[in-house]
């Protein structure tokens, strides 16, 4: 059935490094993949994303990176800051369904 | 403008009893989904409604009901419930022809 593993499932980095997480998923009609922040007592954030006809997306210190063929995805944060601590989640939705599969989430704790 | 609201933001209810959960989407956009995250865990998917009408279901029981009105307002019934409804009831909108999915804040129910 439909799957998206994500990880890792706790990252902390020191702040001004970088944070990587990485997703796979199961179903090859998938064709979004929405990124979310999701902080304490707030619903999710959508902070990026990417369709399958693109490869890379960036927005000032975040981009996101999508390989088709291989299934993976993955959201890149540079210079990391405190504020950007938060629980991250990503996604898969299959072509034109409107339903979204969720990672399990990773949360990122920025250090000052 | 304002974005998702949801209300109520939290409620106690005991097993077996039945409970409304309503949510406005964003001005403009007509398409809901409700998504319940359990603690710890990424959002899962109940089921989206479009133009009053049930588009998608997830692996839910008939247990979890909904409805969207002419205002593309919507409303999550769950009939009976379990201990194990206790969650964060999610509901997102979207665009007319678009994948984007934003969230509420949420509805923090709790099965006692």
């Amino acid at each position: 059935g439909e799957n998206v593993e994500q990880h890792p499932s706790t990252l902390s980095v020191q702040e001004g490094d970088s944070a990587v997480i990485k997703c796979t998923y199961s179903d090859s009609a998938s064709n979004y993949f929405p990124w979310y922040k999701q902080e304490l007592g707030k619903g999710p954030q959508l902070i990026i994303d990417i369709r399958s006809n693109v490869g890379e997306k960036k927005d000032q210190r975040i981009a996101v990176t999508l390989n088709k063929t291989a299934k993976h995805f993955s959201l890149h944060i540079t210079e990391t800051q405190p504020e950007d601590s938060a629980v991250y989640f990503c996604a898969a939705e299959s072509s034109n369904t409107g339903k979204l599969i969720f990672g399990q989430g990773t949360t990122l704790q920025v250090k000052p | 403008d304002a974005g998702v609201t949801q209300s109520p933001t939290h409620l106690i209810k005991t097993r077996g009893q039945q409970v409304t959960l309503r949510c406005s989407p964003k001005s403009g956009h007509d398409t809901v989904s409700w998504y319940q995250q359990a603690l710890g865990q990424g959002p899962q998917f109940i089921f989206q409604y479009y133009e009053e009408e049930e588009r998608q279901r997830g692996n839910f029981p008939d247990r979890f009901s909904g409805h969207q009105f002419p205002n593309y307002s919507s409303e999550l019934n769950v009939n009976a419930l379990l201990l194990g409804d206790s969650a964060l009831y999610l509901c997102a909108s979207s665009p007319p022809v678009e994948d984007e999915q934003y969230f509420g804040p949420g509805t923090r129910l709790t099965v006692t």
